[in-house]
């Protein structure tokens, strides 16, 4: 059985890069068609579907963060990642990451990462 | 961008009630629409995909119904493991939306 796991830092200043990961254990990070996706969950707000990455590289982001979203697959290290640009306290939020068979369905997840924003 | 609106936000119940959450879409999906579960301090936990099927594992008293733009998830007889907070989801285009939550308490 898959299990993800988000690590990186739990603050961040405004205007820099939050940067996170997620460990992929259980099943290969190359399985067809499964998807790797980050979904977010700021405080009192609704779920957020960040983007996607499938393990060729391919990416799908949301058209919301596209400019300042970035994600990435190391098959050796069975990882992906996302780094988003630019922060503000708007992106203060429980970051997931998740598997699923498409971008849009995610059968998997880690239990989460808080993200502060703040000087 | 498809907004997905639940009703209601929340909802109070005792155990082996049978309950209904309503998720309405701002335009049509098909039945592209996902419900999750989710519990405090957890991830969420996805319970039925395409409207109406039952994820591996999921309880058979959990169901759900609907297409278009109108869609509910029922737990026939409610469990103390099912007090929790529903989340559909619209898997019909991108950006892929969630509803605002349904929070079921006892």
């Amino acid at each position: 059985q898959v299990q993800l796991q988000e690590s990186g830092p739990g603050l961040v200043k405004p205007s820099e890069t939050l940067s996170l990961t997620c460990t992929v254990s259980g099943d290969p990070i190359t399985t067809t068609q499964s998807y790797w996706s980050w979904i977010r969950q700021p405080p009192g707000r609704p779920l957020e579907w960040i983007g996607s990455v499938y393990f060729s590289g391919t990416t799908y982001y949301s058209p919301s963060l596209t400019g300042r979203v970035s994600m990435s697959v190391d098959t050796s290290r069975s990882q992906f990642s996302l780094r988003l640009s630019s922060v503000t306290a708007a992106d203060m939020a429980v970051y997931y990451c998740a598997r699923g068979p498409s971008i849009a369905l995610y059968r998997a997840w880690g239990q989460g990462t808080h993200v502060t924003v703040s000087s | 961008d498809i907004q997905m609106t639940q009703s209601p936000s929340s909802l109070s119940a005792s155990v082996g009630d049978r309950v209904t959450i309503t998720c309405r879409a701002s335009q049509s999906i098909g039945t592209y629409l996902n419900w999750y579960q989710q519990k405090p301090g957890k991830a969420p936990n996805l319970l039925i995909h395409f409207a109406s099927s039952l994820q591996s594992g999921i309880p058979s008293r959990f169901s759900g119904s609907g297409s278009g733009t109108d869609f509910t998830v029922t737990i026939s007889s409610l469990q103390p493991e099912d007090f929790a907070t529903y989340y559909c989801q619209q898997s019909h285009s991108s950006p892929y939306s969630f509803g605002q939550g349904t929070r079921l308490d006892i």
